[in-house]
């Protein structure tokens, strides 16, 4: 069975800094991986989808990138503002979605 | 981007009634929806694969008389929590298919459930 994980679970930066996510996963075999955003009780939003095929997707101040061959995908987060504030989950697509344990990101002002 | 929503985004319910949430793709079809169940500062875990016009499929461990699942058109899915107890207290997450040749799946805002 596919396990996913994030590494920190918690992470604290001022604002301005440059910051990395790391998502992990045993099953190389997969579709795609997907970022997501959550604010404290809301839904998810889409940040950003890497196809298998893909090594990186860039929107904005974000990057994502996907080794699947080490099982491994890292969001890159530049010029970080208190709004960035939230948590921040990755999932694998296999014959189903498999989600991360997430990141609590707090940008302090 | 396409866009999906649920309701009601929060509801409070007394133990032993039945609560249905609803997931609606308000742009697109999609006949294929997913039920997530989210604890307190845990991740996301699939209850269920929602067909239209077929029954659910429900993952390992979930109780399909219990989360009661129709997909009855191509825009609407509905979770019913039957004789709701306060474990089933949840946030509860859906996600609507779309097909294209990336077949991304759009998440609802979720369903804050509390039983009394």
């Amino acid at each position: 069975k596919q396990e996913v994980t994030q590494i920190p679970a918690a992470l604290s930066v001022p604002e301005g800094e440059n910051l990395v996510l790391n998502c992990s996963f045993t099953d190389s075999a997969i579709y795609n991986l997907q970022w997501f955003r959550q604010d404290p009780g809301k839904g998810l939003t889409s940040l950003l989808l890497i196809q298998s095929s893909q090594r990186e997707q860039t929107s904005g101040r974000l990057n994502a990138s996907l080794d699947k061959s080490s099982g491994r995908s890292t969001l890159y987060i530049a010029a970080s503002q208190p709004g960035d504030s939230a948590t921040y989950l990755c999932a694998v697509k296999g014959n189903q979605f498999y989600f991360g344990t997430g990141t609590s990101l707090t940008v302090i002002p | 981007g396409a866009v999906v929503s649920q309701h009601p985004s929060r509801v409070i319910c007394k133990s032993g009634t039945s609560v249905k949430i609803e997931c609606r793709s308000l742009d697109f079809q999609a006949t294929t929806m997913f039920w997530y169940r989210q604890f307190p500062k845990k991740s996301l875990m699939l209850m269920a694969t929602s067909n239209e016009g077929s029954k659910a499929t429900y993952e390992q461990g979930v109780e399909k008389d219990k989360f009661l699942i129709n997909h009855a058109s191509l825009t609407l899915s509905t979770l019913t929590v039957t004789s709701a107890h306060p474990e089933d207290s949840s946030f509860y997450i859906c996600s609507a298919l779309l097909l294209t040749s990336v077949n991304e799946q759009f998440f609802g805002p979720g369903t804050r459930l509390t039983v009394l």
